[in-house]
Formats: C-alpha cells, structure tokens, sequence
C-alpha cells in the first residue's frame, strides 16, 4: 500500500464549478502538507502549504487538513480554464530530526480539465 | 534571476551508457534535491542536499550519485543507464529543508534504449 494516495482523474468540471481534489496517507508521522499544481511539460509549482489541521485559504483555493482521518483536500472555487493541470498532494514528516527530514512523499497528481 | 535551470531538456541513452543531468539555481537556496516522475507514481525523490559538501539518499536512489561542491549547482549522475531509468526528472531547490520545495526546473526526459 502507498503512503500517500490521490485519485489520478481525470476529472473534467465546466468552468465556474467548485473543484474538490483529495488525498489519503497512512503515515502518522506526517505534518506538513502541501498541493503542487503542475502545467503540462512544466515542472510543479507551490500553491498551498499548511502544518495543522483546519482550513487555509489563498484566494480561490481553501486546503484542508483531517489528521485524525488521515484526509487532505484542496478546493478550488469558481474554476477557470487556466486552472487545468495536474495537482500534486504532498506531505512529510516533523523539521527536525528522523530519516524524514525535508523529504516529501507525493500523491500520484489527479489531472484537472476546466471546460470554458 | 533565472530559478532553476535544467539541461539538457531531452536525452536519448543505450543501456550501459553514463551521463550526468545538470541542475543550478541562482537563489543561494541551501536545499536542493531531485526527483523522477513516472505515470501513475508520482514524484519520487532520489537524492537531495542540504547544502554544499552534504548529501543523502532519497527513496530511489540506486543507480545515481550525486555531488555538491558548490551551492549552485547540484548534478546527478546516471553511472551505467538502464531502461527503468527512462522518466522524467526534475530538480527542485528551497531556502531550508524546514521549506518545501519552492523552486522546480522544468525537467530532463530520458529515455533509455
């Protein structure tokens, strides 16, 4: 079984529409959770980066963190096609100290078409 | 301020062949690390370094080195080529392993023979 586990889609919304992306780990130990979006022939970018569980929010994306369920969501409201891309769910374990130290573990990315 | 810069962009190798993937960022980020990506496996992380003169394995490492004599660059080395080789790989940089990478290049697809 995969420690980090992502839905690969494709998932194809019409612009406008909330999109809801998710990921399960087993790994307790993990603590900091970040989605990547990643435009095709391109190399991923960071779009959100969260530590506790809750809600953060940057615009017209809102991450979300269950640790007790071992769940992570990105939202994304009213859609646009310039949203289209692959989004990567990516966690790792505490800064200081064990083999987890700065390594992430990624999600398999869920490709995301936005239709105009 | 270029970020990250890969080459080359592609690379054709025969089995049993070496060549080295060249990565530099002109951030002065103390962190830097490569991964591969694959269909259905996301990215997977092969070596990193949290600074110059230190490095250490990630999660695929066999069949790489890696080296880092300077903060800038970050080279990774394919000693003997090999058909599951073949992937996509990037190299990501960030001010401190406490940051998750910031920084991606935009890749070097190899294709093994």
């Amino acid at each position: 079984q995969k420690e980090v586990e992502q839905d690969p889609g494709p998932l194809s919304v019409p612009e406008g529409a909330i999109v809801s992306l998710n990921c399960t780990y087993s790994n307790s130990a993990f603590q900091y959770f970040m989605w990547y979006r990643q435009y095709s022939r391109k190399g991923p970018e960071l779009l959100m980066y969260t530590y506790s569980s809750g809600n953060k929010e940057d615009g017209r994306f809102t991450a979300q963190v269950d640790k007790s369920s071992k769940y992570i969501s990105l939202f994304i409201r009213d859609s646009q096609p310039s949203d289209s891309a692959t989004y990567l769910c990516a966690m790792r374990g505490p800064n200081a100290g064990g083999t987890s130290y700065g390594k992430l573990t990624f999600g398999q990315g869920t490709i995301l078409t936005v239709h105009p | 301020n270029a970020g990250v810069t890969q080459t080359p962009k592609f690379q054709v190798l025969k089995t049993g062949q070496s060549m080295t993937l060249q990565c530099a960022q002109d951030m002065n980020h103390e962190y830097m690390s490569w991964y591969r990506q694959d269909p259905g496996m996301g990215l997977r992380l092969i070596h990193y370094s949290v600074g110059a003169g230190i490095t250490d394995q990630g999660e695929v490492p066999n069949g790489y080195n890696v080296s880092r004599s300077t903060t800038e660059d970050f080279p990774l080395r394919l000693l003997s080529a090999a058909p599951s080789q073949t992937s996509v790989y990037f190299c990501a940089s960030s001010p401190s392993p406490r940051v998750p990478p910031l920084h991606f290049g935009n890749g070097t697809r190899l294709t093994v023979t």
